[in-house]
């Protein structure tokens, strides 16, 4: 079983709050990432990061930043939730760009 | 841009049936192919991993095939039970970055076996 988690699993929030989606992996793993999953749709990268002080944005323009001080940890920020960001936010681990990724459980996030 | 498409979108079966589900991917550049599942609501677990210079992985009653130069995986299901419904992903790693930086996922096979 992959060692990598994220809280909170299920988050409703108001419009407008600030709001920080955890995720810890202890495989000692470089590549990070985050993914957008929409009901029925596939997911799509927002972010990734190659090792601590690394982060990029992937394919899916997000209004969300990260960071990456620490190589277990890698937080996802929406510092204004609104509506639009009400989706399943995944994230993911890999030893190396192309090995085996290893995903939470995911946040379920519903902007109200 | 790398593509996946899966097919069927979705899929039932009585238990007991043998299964095929399919996977097709546009650039054949690729570093590996994973296959996972995943529960509703729930996150990814990872099934099998495939890698480039492989044509098959087995894990049980789960058997993945890779064709690089057609662009095509399927994943074997054997003797399926009512356990196995969830969401079936298929994904790949492309080695350009114009095809992505990281796994490309299809929109997934829903399965649902009877009991």
């Amino acid at each position: 079983e992959a060692d990598i988690y994220q809280t909170p699993r299920y988050l409703v929030i108001g419009t407008g709050k600030k709001i920080t989606l955890e995720c810890s992996q202890t495989m000692g793993h470089d590549k990070m990432y985050w993914y957008q999953q929409d009901p029925g749709m596939e997911l799509h990268l927002i972010h990734y990061s190659y090792g601590v002080n690394s982060t990029e944005k992937g394919d899916l323009s997000s209004e969300s930043t990260v960071s990456r001080i620490r190589t277990e940890h890698f937080p996802l920020t929406l510092e204004s939730a609104r509506p639009s960001h009400t989706s399943q936010y995944l994230c993911a681990s890999s030893e190396f760009r192309g090995t085996e990724a290893f995903f939470g459980q995911g946040t379920r996030l519903t902007v109200v | 841009k790398q593509e996946v498409t899966q097919i069927p979108a979705a899929l039932s079966v009585p238990e007991g049936e043998n299964l095929v589900l399919n996977c097709s991917f546009t650039d054949s550049a690729i570093y590996n192919l994973q296959w996972f599942r995943q529960d509703p609501g729930k996150g990814l677990t990872s099934l099998l991993l495939i890698q480039s210079s492989q044509r098959e992985q087995t894990s049980g009653r789960l058997n993945a095939s890779l064709d690089k130069s057609s662009g095509r995986s399927t994943l074997y299901i054997a003797a399926s039970q009512p356990g196995d419904s969830a969401t079936y992903l298929c994904a790949v790693w492309g080695i350009s970055y114009q095809a992505g930086t990281a796994l490309i996922f299809g929109k997934g096979t829903t399965l649902s076996v009877s009991s």
